[in-house]
């Protein structure tokens, strides 16, 4: 079944460490986004990216990077980790930047200790 | 700056017992308001594009409308697999990504 697969599906981190989380779409969608979803808080975008070659930052960017070296993989790397970057990650996909029908992958559910 | 505010942040219905969740929003120029249903420990999965007042969709017992100001998902007698996390979310004009409310949670009781 077509999607978006993000991996590792669960990750316990020790603060400082470096981490990439892994996003891959076979939709062939121009659009992916990077979000966070905390309890309290709601899904709050990291990065996204409208097209292969390019990225943008979201809400709340900092601690984190990302990269868009062709269309179907988006992966997210949090250079140093810190305990308030835990959190439940979500990679979606859009066919094009302009459409509000995300497709979402099942989540990264990442704890930083 | 763009906001979404969902309210009830929780609501909790009888089977059967028809109800609405609302959607307030200031997006400028806004190009289209989204509803997703999330269920526990997935992914969102979309709903609905709503995109002028006055609009109207419809899936099973969802029914989403869209004013000048805010959204409302009605919900006709509901059933326990309706219970999920309804998010919804604003976007304005150009390809800016979308701004998520932090959604209502439902629970339908048998």
């Amino acid at each position: 079944i077509a999607g978006i697969t993000q991996a590792p599906t669960s990750q316990i981190l020790a603060a400082g460490r470096r981490m990439t989380l892994r996003c891959t779409q076979d939709m062939r969608h121009n659009a992916m986004y990077w979000y966070r979803q905390d309890l309290g808080l709601g899904l709050r975008l990291i990065h996204y990216s409208n097209t292969a070659g390019t990225t943008g930052k979201g809400e709340v960017p900092d601690g984190y990077s990302v990269s868009r070296a062709n269309t179907d993989d988006f992966p997210l790397t949090l250079a140093s980790a810190v305990p308030s970057q835990t959190s439940v990650y979500f990679c979606a996909s859009s066919a094009q930047g302009d459409t509000g029908e995300l497709f979402f992958g099942e989540g990264s559910r990442l704890t930083v200790l | 700056e763009d906001q979404v505010t969902q309210s009830p942040e929780a609501l909790r219905l009888q089977e059967g017992e028809s109800s609405s969740l609302n959607c307030s929003y200031t997006v400028s120029g806004l190009r289209g308001l989204f509803w997703y249903r999330q269920d526990p420990g997935k992914g969102p999965e979309f709903l609905f594009t709503l995109y002028s007042a006055g609009e109207e969709k419809e899936k099973e017992r969802l029914k989403a409308t869209l004013t000048k100001k805010e959204s409302f998902l009605h919900i006709t007698a509901p059933k326990p697999e309706d219970s999920a996390t309804y998010l919804c979310a604003g976007a304005h004009s150009g390809n800016t990504p979308l701004v998520f409310g932090k959604g209502t949670r439902l629970s339908v009781i048998a």
